[in-house]
């Protein structure tokens, strides 16, 4: 079946450095979306891709949907304590209209 | 304001005892999910409808049982089956899928179930 790996699965950074985390999956899929959820609230949409190769910004977020269609990147520059969380990747399930997310990577930025 | 609602926050119950949990949504979205959420597992999904009065399985649901009567609403009862129910449950939705697009499902806060 399709697995969604996201690495790595925490992270302790300092504030103001920049963050990377990936996905990758073990079939092509045609859309990624990176969510971010804060403790104890659902998570919400932070960026969404449609087209393999494709790179999109939303503020200090810059995500890219892998060429190989397999994998998708999701940076964050300059963390501030607001970037803590968890942050999931997700895709849509063969033939069906719903999601199959990762596992999640938290984020835990030290002040 | 537009949005996923969900009841209440935290919710205790007893082993042995079903359990619903409410959800509704003004976002006259058609879809609608249901998730469980674990320490280090991700989202796992236990049902999902698309219209009103249907709804299938998702990887999880033995132990739950779900219904879809109105738009708007898509409650989760969690039963005495389910062997392990403690968890962090959230619901969302999405409206109609546009061809060649995939629609964000938007969540709502959650209820976190303990079950003593």
């Amino acid at each position: 079946g399709q697995q969604l790996n996201q690495s790595p699965q925490s992270m302790f950074i300092q504030e103001g450095e920049d963050v990377s985390m990936n996905c990758t999956s073990s079939s092509i899929f045609n859309t990624w979306l990176w969510y971010k959820q804060d403790p104890g609230e659902g998570p919400v949409l932070l960026i969404a891709l449609y087209k393999a190769g494709e790179l999109t910004s939303n503020g200090r977020l810059t995500a890219q949907f892998g060429t190989t269609r397999k994998d998708s990147f999701l940076n964050i520059s300059a963390s501030i304590p607001s970037d803590v969380g968890i942050y999931f990747c997700a895709g849509p399930r063969t033939g069906a209209n719903n999601l199959f997310f990762g596992t999640g990577t938290r984020l835990t930025v030290i002040p | 304001d537009g949005g996923i609602t969900q009841s209440p926050k935290y919710l205790f119950r007893k082993e042995g005892q079903n359990v619903t949990l409410s959800c509704e949504q003004n976002l006259n979205h058609d879809a609608m999910y249901w998730y469980r959420q674990d320490p280090g597992q991700g989202l796992r999904l236990i049902y999902y409808s698309q219209i009103v009065n249907d709804f299938q399985k998702g990887d999880i649901a033995e132990g739950y049982s779900v219904s879809r009567e109105k738009k708007e609403s898509f409650p989760l009862t969690v039963t005495s089956a389910q062997k392990n129910p403690t968890a962090f449950y959230l619901c969302a939705s999405s409206p109609t899928r546009l061809a060649g697009y995939y629609n964000e499902q938007f969540f709502g806060p959650g209820t976190r179930l303990t079950v003593l």
